[in-house]
């Protein structure tokens, strides 16, 4: 059985670059897409990008500038960076695995327990 | 952008149906997905490709796409049930979620 575990500093500087991780235990990181989301306090679900195993990455426009997703197959991790980090950054971040079969979209199906990042002075 | 729309919040009598909406533009041409997520836990996927149900999840929750507007439906509600749920579609290679909606069990 899959399960991802998010990693990295719970407390950011604003300016600074938030730095996570996802480990993925129990399967391989290949064959399949790697999501990271947020959710910001009091509000809704938003999706970061993801990366494909080949190393193929795709951003959400609204945070593209500013996001880098990376992988390193040989530990099993994907990694997230997001710049220039302000207040309206703080937010609970979730790793995800994509389920795609055949071109056909079957939503996240594996989802890390999350991780709370505060940016702050 | 693609947006889905979803009311705040939505509340049902313990035993009784709440029905969730998720509206966007010609949504019944996509794959709807559902999540349930509870206070301090992730989110968990109870319908994919707008009806169906991955292994655990009860059968009190259904789901369906047409038109313009997806719907969950949580039969015989429980306290259980009370979460944020969120739809969710793959469009322009980006995924898009709802903006949420708490259910509480009265």
């Amino acid at each position: 059985q899959v399960q991802l575990q998010e990693s990295g500093p719970g407390l950011v500087k604003p300016s600074e670059t938030l730095s996570l991780t996802c480990t993925v235990s129990g399967g391989s990181i290949s064959g399949y897409y790697w999501s990271w989301i947020r959710r910001p306090p009091g509000r809704g679900l938003e999706w970061i990008g993801y990366i494909y195993y080949s190393g193929s990455t795709t951003y959400n426009p609204s945070l593209m500038s500013r996001v880098t997703i990376s992988l390193d197959t040989s530990r099993n991790q994907f990694s997230l960076k997001l710049s220039s980090v302000t207040a309206a950054d703080t937010a609970i971040y979730f790793c995800a695995r994509d389920w795609w079969d055949l071109g056909t979209d079957y939503g996240l199906d594996v989802w890390g327990q999350g991780t709370s990042v505060s940016v702050s002075s | 952008s693609y947006e889905l729309t979803q009311p705040l919040s939505v509340s049902v009598a313990l035993g009784q149906t709440a029905r969730i909406t998720c509206g966007g533009q010609n949504i019944g041409r996509k794959n709807v997905h559902w999540y349930q997520q509870k206070p301090g836990q992730a989110p968990v996927l109870v319908i994919y490709r707008d009806s169906n149900r991955p292994s655990g999840i009860p059968e009190r929750l259904s789901g369906s796409n047409s038109g313009n507007t997806a719907t969950l439906t949580i039969s015989r509600a429980q306290a259980g049930d009370e979460a944020d749920y969120y739809c969710q579609v793959w469009d322009s290679s980006l995924w898009v979620f709802g903006g949420g909606t708490k259910v509480t069990v009265l």
